[in-house]
Formats: structure tokens, C-alpha cells, sequence
């Protein structure tokens, strides 16, 4: 069962620290999603691509973080000079863009990255 | 005004019985689609049930099923012969607009804990 992939699975650095996590998402899905979770919260919505393009971008996502997906594969998610405040556990999503018998909305998440920042 | 309400920070059910966890919500849109989630302490978001604004029965996927008063904007999941398994964090969730804007907005949860 190839599910979404996330890497690392925790993240321990120092404020000031540049840090980058991948998603892999679910092979045959064209529609990647990126989403910061902090204590207590649900999921925010940081980013969206379909296929290569990031079509919709949070305020929530500073000039500091960056997301890409250079082939419409995986993705990656930086986030540069991270602050105190950027710990969280951030999560990947993917989806179909054809139902294939199922919504085609449907959003599967991965285990997310646990960024600490000290 | 929130989007996603949910109200039960926390909820205790005994094993083998049923539990509702409510939830409201907010939109102007016509279109929309509603989720819930599952988060156990392993972190990961598990896809329980769907439902689209456009459907007319309620949505079921085994144990699960969603009452959905349009009117009333409430999306409640029912969960029914509660196991232990279940206890986790479950989180309802809306998109709004038509397909292929795919923003979904998330609750901050309920913690669902079931009692041997």
C-alpha cells in the first residue's frame, strides 16, 4: 500500500536554521496539498499544487517558506530563518483530479513532519 | 465567523455503545463538501466518510455515518458500536466551492476517548 511519504518524520533545529521536508504522494494523484498543524488545532491550509503549479497559496505562508514540485511528483517544503513559532506538525495531502468512482476531493494525508524548533 | 465548529473539545463513550460528535458550518456557497477525519496519537489524518451538499441520503462507510440537516448547516458523525480503536482525535472539515478549487478548511476536533 503505497500511501503519502513524508520525510523526516521529526525535525529538531535551531532558530535561524533553514529546514526542509518531502512529500511523496500517492502515485496516481496530480493534486498535492501542504497544511501546518499546531497544538490543539486542526489542520491550516498552507498550499496546493496540480501537478507542477501552485495554484493557491496561504497568507499563513510567509516569505520564509518556500514549496515546490518540479516535476509533479513530490514536493518539497522550506522554510528559511525558522522562529519559535514555525513548530508544528506539517502535513502533506494528495488527491485525484478524477474520481475514479470515489469524490474527487477526497484529501489523503501522510504521517507529517513534527518540526521543533529550539 | 468560523467556518468548521465544533463544540465537544471532549467525549467519552462506553465501548460497544454509539456516539454523535457534532458539527456546524458555515458557507454561502451552494456547492460544498463536507469530511471527517481521524487523527490517532500517531499523527496521521485518516479519511473516514463524505459528504456532498448536493447529496440526498447521508453518507455511511461501515460504522460510520454522517447526519446532514442542510438547513440546520450541521454535519454530525455518528459512530456506531464504539471500539476501543476509536479513540482518537476527529476533525470535520468542509471545501467550498465547486471541484476544482480545493481549499478545505478543518475544526479544532474532537477528542473521542472509548471506555472499556
Amino acid at each position: 500500500d503505497t500511501g503519502v511519504s513524508q520525510n523526516p518524520r521529526h525535525k529538531i533545529t535551531k532558530r535561524g536554521q533553514n529546514v526542509t521536508f518531502r512529500c511523496d504522494p500517492i502515485s496516481e494523484h496530480n493534486r498535492l496539498y501542504w497544511y501546518r498543524q499546531t497544538l490543539g488545532q486542526g489542520p491550516e491550509f498552507l498550499t496546493y499544487f496540480q501537478n507542477e503549479a501552485q495554484l493557491e497559496k496561504s497568507r499563513l505562508l510567509s516569505d520564509r517558506f518556500s514549496a515546490e514540485r518540479p516535476k509533479g511528483s513530490f514536493s518539497t517544503l522550506e522554510i528559511q530563518r525558522t522562529e519559535q513559532g514555525d513548530s508544528a506538525m506539517y502535513l502533506c495531502a494528495s488527491s485525484p483530479s478524477t474520481g475514479g468512482g470515489l469524490p474527487v476531493n477526497i484529501q489523503y494525508f501522510g504521517a507529517g513532519t513534527r518540526l521543533s524548533v529550539l | 465567523a468560523q467556518k468548521i465548529t465544533q463544540t465537544q473539545p471532549g467525549m467519552f463513550v462506553q465501548e460497544k455503545e454509539a456516539v454523535t460528535l457534532d458539527c456546524t458550518y458555515d458557507t454561502s456557497d451552494q456547492s460544498y463538501g463536507l469530511f471527517w477525519y481521524k487523527q490517532p496519537s500517531s499523527g496521521e489524518m485518516i479519511f473516514l466518510i463524505y459528504q456532498g451538499s448536493y447529496d440526498e441520503q447521508n453518507a455511511t462507510e461501515g460504522r460510520y455515518s454522517l447526519n446532514f440537516q442542510k438547513a440546520r448547516k450541521s454535519a454530525n458523525l455518528v459512530i456506531s458500536a464504539s471500539q476501543l480503536g476509536d479513540s482518537a482525535m476527529y476533525f470535520c472539515a468542509m471545501r467550498e466551492g465547486p471541484g476544482g478549487y480545493q481549499k478545505v478548511t478543518f475544526g479544532t476536533g474532537t477528542k473521542l476517548q472509548v471506555i472499556p
